[in-house]
């Protein structure tokens, strides 16, 4: 299993929006509606923040917002603030023997 | 509160071993899929092996069959990473984390491997 496509960097100014894509393949992303997504901020443990796509568990701001269409997902960042910079990863399930696939990961600058 | 600690990590050389641990603590155990995830640093993250809730079920990624091992004791609520055979390329922090049906929804603060002569 390679790793899922981000884009490297997206950056934005604060209130404004900032979408993330994730991009796999037939077998992972395009195979199951079992997309998640984290943010990582430096030296921190990752959090999750969307699941299943397009689900956010408790505490999570509905600033954040996940979708997919075929083996692209993307995570929206509406109203962008400050403590949203940091490092964001995408994971999809890919079947038992390799459940997570990860993506390359993206840099979210606030500007 | 979801608690999970990892311990264990340090410098080993090349062909060491190492064991991690990880304390779970604020839900039930037995009652999850298990996942350690690791990251070089610098760099992504990695699913390293899963284990499921009674420990008859046990996957790996490729990079890592046959020289890692994943375990667990339910009755003292931990989860165990015995690495051999250790290269330079395993370097990285490992991630203790919980699993939640098809993603992953806690992970602990991470515990660094150095492997380096």
């Amino acid at each position: 299993q390679s790793a899922l496509t981000q884009p490297r960097s997206v950056s934005g100014s604060p209130g404004q929006s900032v979408t993330i894509s994730c991009t796999g393949t037939s077998s992972d992303v395009g195979g199951y509606n079992y997309v998640s997504w984290y943010q990582q901020h430096p030296g921190k443990a990752p959090k999750l923040m969307i699941y299943d796509v397009s689900k956010r568990p408790s505490g999570v701001p509905d600033r954040f917002s996940g979708s997919k269409s075929g083996n692209t997902a993307s995570l929206t960042i509406s109203g962008l603030q400050a403590e949203d910079e940091a490092d964001y990863y995408c994971c999809s399930y890919a079947g038992s023997y390799t459940p997570y696939v990860f993506g390359t990961g993206t840099k979210v600058t606030v500007l | 509160e979801v608690q999970l600690v990892e311990s264990g990590g340090g410098l080993v050389q090349p062909g060491g071993s190492l064991r991690l641990s990880c304390a779970a603590s604020g839900f039930t155990f037995s009652s999850y899929w298990m996942s350690w995830v690791r990251q070089a640093p610098g760099k992504g993250l990695e699913w390293v092996a899963n284990i499921k809730q009674d420990g008859s079920e046990k996957y790996y990624v490729d990079s890592v069959k046959g020289r890692f091992t994943i375990s667990r004791d339910n009755a003292k609520n931990s989860l165990y990473l015995q690495m051999n055979s250790l290269r330079a390329e395993d370097t990285a922090v490992y991630y203790c984390a919980r699993e939640m049906a098809t993603s992953i929804d806690y992970w602990g603060q991470g515990t660094l491997v150095t492997v380096s002569s």
